[in-house]
């Protein structure tokens, strides 16, 4: 059964970078045809699509995020990456790691709270 | 890309049916049957109940159903339980690899 789970430090500087490790157990993240992704959840908010990385390689990015952040595979560990720079309290959030596939985000990992703060 | 638009709040008592709508635009909910469904208990990993609009995942109940006019989608749940009780969010693929997600919509089962 395929699992997610994310990883990174739960507390970054303003103006620093966050940077956060998806771990995929039970499957591979090169096989084809699946997108991963990570998407976040501000406290109060709803959810907000961050980015998504082919298994090709090929990244993709919310618009309004998409000159801070950075997406990355890393076929031989079986981990996907996510880097935000320029930090603010605003990407205070619970992020997700998920994977899509027929035209659904269907399995997501646990979650883990970050918080921007000096 | 401007997320799709929910009601911040429904509610229903047990046994009745609720339905939540997820309206979008011509550029992601009109235009593709792309639309997902997702349960989310405080705390713990959004769970998917319906994809592509109208399908259910395996082990999801049957009470779960999901719809598609226009630019708007819709989450039915039938026969209302205590368990129903969460945040629900609805997601479109919004074309060349992007995707947005609905405000969120809180189900108080009274």
């Amino acid at each position: 059964q395929l699992q997610l789970q994310e990883s990174g430090p739960g507390l970054v500087k303003p103006s620093e970078t966050l940077s956060l490790t998806c771990t995929v157990s039970g499957g591979s993240i090169s096989s084809s045809s699946y997108y991963w992704g990570w998407i976040r959840q501000p406290p109060g908010k709803g959810l907000e699509w961050i980015g998504s990385i082919y298994y090709s390689g090929s990244t993709y990015y919310n618009p309004s995020l998409k000159s801070r952040v950075t997406m990355s595979l890393d076929t031989s560990k079986n981990q996907f990456s996510l880097k935000l720079t320029s930090v603010t309290a605003a990407d205070t959030a619970v992020y997700y790691c998920a994977r899509y596939i027929s035209g659904s985000w269907d399995v997501w990992g646990q979650g883990i709270t970050v918080t921007v703060s000096s | 890309q401007s997320a799709l638009t929910q009601p911040a709040s429904v509610s229903g008592s047990p046994g009745q049916s609720i339905t939540i709508s997820c309206t979008g635009t011509s550029s992601d909910v009109g235009t593709y049957n792309l639309v997902s469904w997702y349960q989310h208990h405080p705390g713990k990993a959004p769970q998917l109940m319906i994809y592509e609009g109208t399908k259910r995942p395996s082990g999801v109940s049957n009470r779960f159903s999901g719809s598609k006019s226009g630019n708007t989608a819709s989450l039915t749940i039938s026969g209302l339980q205590a368990e129903d009780e969460a945040d629900y969010y609805c997601c479109s693929y919004a074309g060349s690899s992007t995707w947005v997600f609905g405000g969120g919509t809180k189900l108080t089962v009274l």
